[in-house]
């Protein structure tokens, strides 16, 4: 099983709403990402995990706050977004932290902020 | 700050069309890698070339990196249809923490059949 999985696939939420993001994979990867991508733009990190731990965070606004409760699954929990927060939400996985393991994303979460 | 540059930003071929995208980069890097892209999808992978590499092989792809030049290409052979799509190029800079991927612009492909 080579696939990382998120959901929801879209998601409308409110200025103060609280949701989540979800992402799974279970290739026993051990470093997990979250990342944003803009309309026709690359996509930019926001969080690694290394082995369940935060190990890098973008200086990304603390209405964004990942959780990793295990090696499988990855959060993303979100409250009190702005409109420009709306982009695709990807979350990716490797097989351990570094530079040398390719990533394997999941398909996304298109996230609109009203 | 940006580390890979990529031209062309667009690119349209017919089908059975060689495509050549290249990537440019400012600093030392350990690998560079180009991944794909399908219309508001997440990323594939296609491949990863080490600094010690020149060149590299997968199916219709060809890999090449000049770290005197700080640039590497992507060639695509015999395109078709499917291979529309944005390809980007990513770095983890030398000197920085491994997990720390920097993706290129991008350059969009439109392979016409």
């Amino acid at each position: 099983d080579t696939e990382v999985t998120q959901t929801p696939k879209h998601l409308v939420m409110g200025m103060t709403n609280k949701k989540s993001l979800k992402c799974e994979q279970h290739m026993g990867h051990r470093a997990m990402y979250w990342y944003k991508q803009k309309a026709k733009k690359p996509p930019e990190l926001m969080f690694v995990y290394s082995y369940e731990k935060l190990s890098i965070n973008e200086s990304v606004p603390s209405r964004f706050s990942p959780e990793c409760p295990n090696s499988s699954l990855l959060n993303l929990h979100l409250h009190a977004l702005q409109p420009e927060d709306s982009a695709l939400y990807l979350c990716a996985s490797s097989h351990a932290p570094g530079t040398h393991y390719e990533q394997y994303f999941g398909p996304g979460t298109r996230l609109t902020v009203t | 700050s940006q580390q890979g540059e990529e031209d062309p930003q667009a690119l349209s071929i017919q089908e059975g069309e060689n495509a050549t995208m290249n990537c440019s980069y400012k600093t030392s890097i350990n690998n560079l890698q180009w991944y794909r892209q399908n219309s508001g999808r997440g990323l594939v992978h296609l491949i990863l070339i080490r600094s010690n590499e020149r060149e590299k092989h997968s199916g219709r792809l060809r890999v090449t990196l000049d770290t005197s030049k700080k640039s590497s290409s992507l060639l695509i052979t015999a395109s078709r249809a499917a291979d529309t799509a944005s390809y980007f190029c990513a770095t983890p800079p030398a000197g920085t923490s491994g997990s720390r991927l920097t993706f290129g612009e991008g350059t969009q492909l439109t392979v016409n059949p």
